[in-house]
């Protein structure tokens, strides 16, 4: 099965960027979808297939993917982005989902 | 609006059956898959299947392939996750999660809490 790697966590100071990478084999072929969960609360979607935004989230939220690494960047970090961030694709041949493990983003 | 309600906190001993439901509004709802996504204490979120409500066409993660059942009922706008023998390790929140085909959860439910305890 298809395994996206993640770092555990990532910390930046305010009003830095924090860029946050999604491993895989190949996975510059694939569309990546990033979301963000703060604790307590549902999941979000910040980043669809691989670079897109959806309607209502901020662009300092980005991102790109390229050969095995798919990456989300947040420009100008706020204390409200500290949360955990999932990438996730899909695999066309069953029909599968996949997460990555999580990355911890803090705001120092 | 797209909104996506999922049923109440349950509390439930080891052996019991369960089924937790997630109802659409604001969509055509027979038209996205709808998934089921666990998220464990302290832990990161899994995948553990997706239906299509339109025709019940189902995947199941292989982690969760037959430890659970998905279904629909498109005539209701739901959609349900099913244990016939619950353990304590079930004990999670359960996401449910709207998609169209190959993309990404757009929409996602409130949450269903699950504790299997005795």
């Amino acid at each position: 099965s298809y395994v996206l790697t993640q770092a555990p966590s990532v910390s930046v100071a305010p009003g830095q960027t924090a860029r946050i990478t999604c491993g895989g084999d190949n996975i510059g072929g694939r569309n990546v979808h990033w979301y963000q969960q703060k604790p307590g609360q549902a999941p979000v979607l910040v980043v669809y297939d691989s670079s897109d935004r959806p309607s209502g989230i901020p662009e300092r939220f980005s991102g790109s993917n390229s050969g095995n690494t798919a990456t989300l960047t947040i420009i100008g970090v706020e204390v409200g982005d500290e949360a955990d961030y999932f990438c996730q694709v899909w695999n066309p041949s069953n029909d599968h989902r996949v997460f990555g493990g999580g990355t911890k983003l803090t705001v120092l | 609006e797209v909104h996506l309600e999922q049923s109440g906190a349950e509390v439930k001993k080891p052996g019991e059956s369960l089924k937790i439901s997630c109802q659409g509004s604001g969509y055509d709802f027979a038209t996205y898959w709808i998934a089921w996504v666990r998220h464990m204490p302290g832990k990161g979120l899994e995948w553990m299947g997706i239906i299509y409500p339109g025709d019940s066409d189902t995947a199941y993660s292989p982690s969760f392939q037959g430890q659970v059942t998905i279904s629909a009922d498109k005539s209701v706008r739901a959609a349900y996750l099913e244990w016939s023998t619950l353990k304590a390790s079930d004990s999670a929140m359960y996401y449910c999660a709207r998609a169209s085909s190959g993309g990404p959860f757009d929409f996602w439910g409130q949450g269903t809490l699950v504790t299997v305890s005795s």
